[in-house]
Parts: C-alpha cells; sequence; structure tokens
C-alpha cells in the first residue's frame, strides 16, 4: 500500500497570500489529521476529518481551514498568510480515528512565509 | 486538558548501549493508549511503540520497550542495543478525547544522537 503523500513538499509565499497543502491518505483510511509543527511551539493540532466532516478542532485562527473530500483525500487553507505560520505541515491518516488506531504521517510540507 | 512532558530535550548514547527516554503525562481518564515516535532527519514520522492504559504488561517492539507506570502516569521508552540509525527526535504522544475522536498530543521532543 501506498503511504500518506502531502503536495507540495516545499512551498514559499509571501506575507498576505493564501495556501492550500494537499494530503491523500493510505487507501481505506477515512479519518485525516493535520498538524502544524515549529520550533518554538512543537507539534500542535490543526484538525481532524472524518467522512468529510470535521470532527476536532484545535486552538487556531480562522484562517486556518480544511476540508475532506469522498475519497478521503483533504485539503488545509491557510490565509493571509504570517510570518508564524513558516512551519511544516503534517497530515496523519488513521483507520478510523479512534484512540487505538495508529496514525501514519505524510513526509510533510514544509511552509515559509517572507 | 491533558498534558505530555518530556523533561530531556537532548540524550546521547554509544552504539550498542542502552538508553532511556523519560515522559510523564497528565489525564483524568482511566482507559487510553499511550504512544512513542520517532521522527528522523528525513522529517517522516513513524509509531515506534504503543501502550494501552488497561494493560499491566509493558509493550515491547524488537530493541524498543516500555516502562510504563499507570499511578505515576509516567511512560518512559528503553532502546536497548542502540544503532545509528536510532538517532532522531522521539516525541511521546497522548490522543486526547474518548470516544471515536481523538487528536494526538505531543511532548515537546528529546533529540537522541547514536555516538559510534
Amino acid at each position: 500500500k501506498a503511504g500518506v503523500t502531502q503536495t507540495p513538499r516545499y512551498l514559499i509565499k509571501t506575507r498576505g497570500q493564501q495556501v492550500t497543502l494537499s494530503c491523500s491518505p493510505i487507501s481505506g483510511h477515512r479519518s485525516v489529521s493535520w498538524y502544524q509543527q515549529t520550533p518554538g511551539q512543537g507539534l500542535q493540532f490543526l484538525f481532524e476529518y472524518f467522512s468529510e466532516t470535521q470532527r476536532n478542532k484545535g486552538n487556531f485562527p480562522g484562517r486556518f481551514s480544511g476540508r475532506q473530500f469522498s475519497n478521503s483525500r483533504s485539503e488545509m487553507n491557510v490565509s493571509t498568510l504570517e510570518l508564524g505560520d513558516s512551519a511544516l505541515y503534517l497530515c496523519a491518516s488513521s483507520l478510523a480515528g479512534g484512540q487505538g488506531n495508529e496514525q501514519f504521517f505524510g513526509p510533510g510540507t514544509r511552509l515559509t512565509v517572507l | 486538558a491533558q498534558t505530555v512532558t518530556q523533561s530531556q530535550p537532548e540524550m546521547s548514547v554509544q552504539e550498542a548501549e542502552t538508553v532511556t527516554l523519560s515522559c510523564t503525562y497528565d489525564t483524568s481518564e482511566s482507559d487510553y493508549y499511550l504512544f512513542w515516535y520517532k521522527q528522523p532527519p528525513s522529517r517522516q514520522m513513524i509509531l515506534v511503540i504503543r501502550q494501552e492504559a488497561y494493560k499491566q504488561q509493558n509493550a515491547t517492539e524488537n530493541r524498543f520497550s516500555v516502562n510504563f507506570q499507570k499511578a505515576a502516569k509516567s511512560f518512559s521508552l528503553k532502546i536497548s542495543d542502540s544503532q545509528l540509525g536510532d538517532a532522531a527526535m522521539y516525541f511521546c504522544a497522548f490522543p486526547n478525547s474518548g470516544g471515536s475522536n481523538y487528536k494526538l498530543t505531543f511532548g515537546k521532543g528529546t533529540l537522541l544522537t547514536v555516538n559510534p
């Protein structure tokens, strides 16, 4: 089975722009979670989607949004980019999102905001 | 809110030796899971080991084992016969909220260096 894929792998944007990141989960996985990783804050949960519905949301401003499609692929969007949004964005998928289910991570998208 | 604390920002170990990484957590739940993830320089997060809180027996995966102390809310990772490929950032993680919805809360991580 192919692993979790994320595109693009690297992205450079300027302040005020918006960006869309994409995540394709492992085939058959219906839960997709997004995390932001920065040196200062570490790994922080953004949101989780299951069957096209957002079930969980972390403490991020409304500029961060996401969606999930019927094929379980997910996108996250960040509008009005700020310098502090520079981070590694990780996507993870699991079968059903239950507590014991392993989350499989993608390689991440490195976003740099200038 | 659940919290996860890794008190060792960095650790080093000689190849073939044993090292233990510490993790403490705080929760009011009685049934939960705990995870250790590894993030090598390639940045790909990989699950190392998983422990179910209701199980008395400590989880083991080849050279990796845990020392789970539920009452003390401690979940340490022991790496035996350390190899150069074990060099990575290690994160302790705890899934928040019960039921079928969950999100992982990660500790700040421990950077492990393996010396030849």
